[in-house]
């Protein structure tokens, strides 16, 4: 198993630029999410899906879209990127039945927006 | 309104001086407290969930305790390789689903 994966490491962008963050995971989950993390923050939620077909905003969801066509992939897209959309920013899934419901992290995208 | 505080939010041991990190919070209807370790540049990793108050778990130097009002994680004996930052979490049961609230962290380094 990959686990939870995600593309790219790095990302510069100009603002205005749009872009699409992927996210990936090989354990069937439903459950899947977004996160940036910035320093002194920690970590917040933009999105979340409870499975294909379904997404609702998290904490911090200006700016960004969603959608979940399967269960593997659940990318996050940046509309018109912001200096203020600097950040890192973490995909996670987990189960949403039999009790043990921890989330499982990607390893992260590193966004800069000049 | 949840509330996840973490203390310290640094802290610094040498190796093998035992210490705790303390996870205060208020959530209405707790369906469970998370550990995460997240190493610099890394995803968090995940280490425990604990249920209800009483409850323990362990793993290696680590063990996590919950009460109605907080958590902590024990370190016994740590080595510098325990470094890392140590992230706490809830989830609570409402309509924001599986969603989990973190806190700031504790960056731990622990020297030789």
């Amino acid at each position: 198993n990959a686990g939870v994966t995600q593309t790219p490491k790095f990302q510069v962008l100009k603002t205005g630029q749009s872009m699409t963050l992927q996210c990936a995971q090989d354990m069937n989950h439903e459950y899947m999410s977004w996160y940036r993390q910035d320093p002194g923050m920690g970590l917040r939620l933009i999105h979340y899906s409870v499975g294909a077909g379904i997404t609702d905003q998290g904490e911090v969801p200006n700016g960004y879209n969603v959608s979940r066509s399967t269960t593997e992939d659940f990318p996050l897209r940046l509309l018109s990127a912001a200096p203020s959309q600097t950040s890192v920013y973490f995909c996670a899934s987990s189960r949403t039945s039999g009790g043990a419901n921890e989330q499982f992290f990607g390893p992260g995208t590193r966004l800069t927006v000049l | 309104e949840d509330q996840v505080t973490q203390s310290p939010e640094a802290l610094r041991l040498q190796e093998g001086e035992s210490s705790s990190l303390n996870c205060s919070y208020t959530v209405s209807g707790l369906r469970g407290l998370f550990w995460y370790r997240q190493d610099p540049g890394k995803g968090p990793e995940f280490l425990f969930t604990l249920y209800s108050a009483g409850e323990e778990k362990e793993k290696e130097r680590l063990k996590a305790t919950l009460t109605k009002k907080e958590s902590f994680l024990h370190i016994t004996a740590p080595k510098p390789e325990d470094s890392a930052t140590y992230l706490c979490a809830v989830r609570r049961g409402s309509n924001s689903g599986y969603a989990l609230n973190f806190g700031k962290g504790t960056s731990l380094l622990v020297t030789p």
